[in-house]
């Protein structure tokens, strides 16, 4: 079973603090994403990586930043975090090649609270 | 600009009918469209997927329908069950690897 597991479920941050989301996944995935998840916004894509070191930025990538050092590895960065980025974070792993003819599998996701 | 479009935050069906979720998109570089389905406190599970080659997939009681020319498809569930009821994600992915996904709508499955 495919596992992609972010490291926490719950998380609360002060503003201007910076805040690492770690998403490990156990498949040997080239592909490794970064949604956020807000009320009649969907899922909308902050960035994406395809393979170590490699990334890409998604729609909203502004406020964040990534790292990718190892395969299985994708660290999401808020610099300075702003009320405006209390959501809840998605981290997803595909293999290489097209998605769509093999799935993106997401872990359980974060819920991060700025206050 | 939303790329991926589900114009309906909500249905509500009854047991046994079908459920019929809608899904628009705007960029012809597309060629894979996904559907996932996902529950409170989860992540999204994939559901169901179509090749822009084709204009049915079918798996189940799940049967997606694509529409090149409209920039349309759709999820067809029949019938719809009470566990069916979830928030449905429609997602599109073109050859760069990126999955772009939609508003998502919120499917009620009435006993």
């Amino acid at each position: 079973d495919v596992k992609v597991t972010q490291s926490s479920r719950y998380l609360v941050k002060r503003t201007g603090e910076k805040v690492f989301l770690e998403c490990v996944q156990d498949m040997d995935h080239e592909n490794m994403f970064w949604y956020r998840q807000d009320p009649g916004l969907g899922l909308r894509l902050i960035y994406f990586s395809y393979d170590v070191k490699m990334k890409e930025k998604g729609d909203i990538p502004e406020g964040y930043s990534v790292s990718r050092e190892k395969k299985e590895r994708f660290s999401l960065i808020l610099e300075s975090a702003s009320t405006n980025q209390t959501s809840m974070y998605l981290c997803a792993s595909s293999p290489r090649g097209q998605v769509g003819v093999t799935e993106a599998f997401f872990g359980q996701g974060t819920r991060l609270t700025v206050v | 600009d939303q790329q991926v479009k589900q114009n309906s935050p909500s249905l509500s069906v009854q047991e046994g009918r079908i459920s019929i979720l809608n899904c628009d998109y705007t960029n012809s570089m597309f060629d894979y469209f996904l559907w996932y389905k996902k529950y409170p406190a989860e992540g999204p599970t994939f559901l169901i997927s179509i090749s822009s080659i084709k204009d049915k997939n079918e798996d189940g009681r799940f049967t997606v329908f694509l529409n090149k020319s409209a920039k349309h498809l759709s999820l067809h569930i029949v019938p719809s069950q009470p566990g069916d009821s979830a928030v449905y994600f429609c997602a599109a992915s073109a050859n760069t690897g990126k999955l772009i996904f939609g508003q998502g709508t919120t499917l009620q499955v009435k006993p």
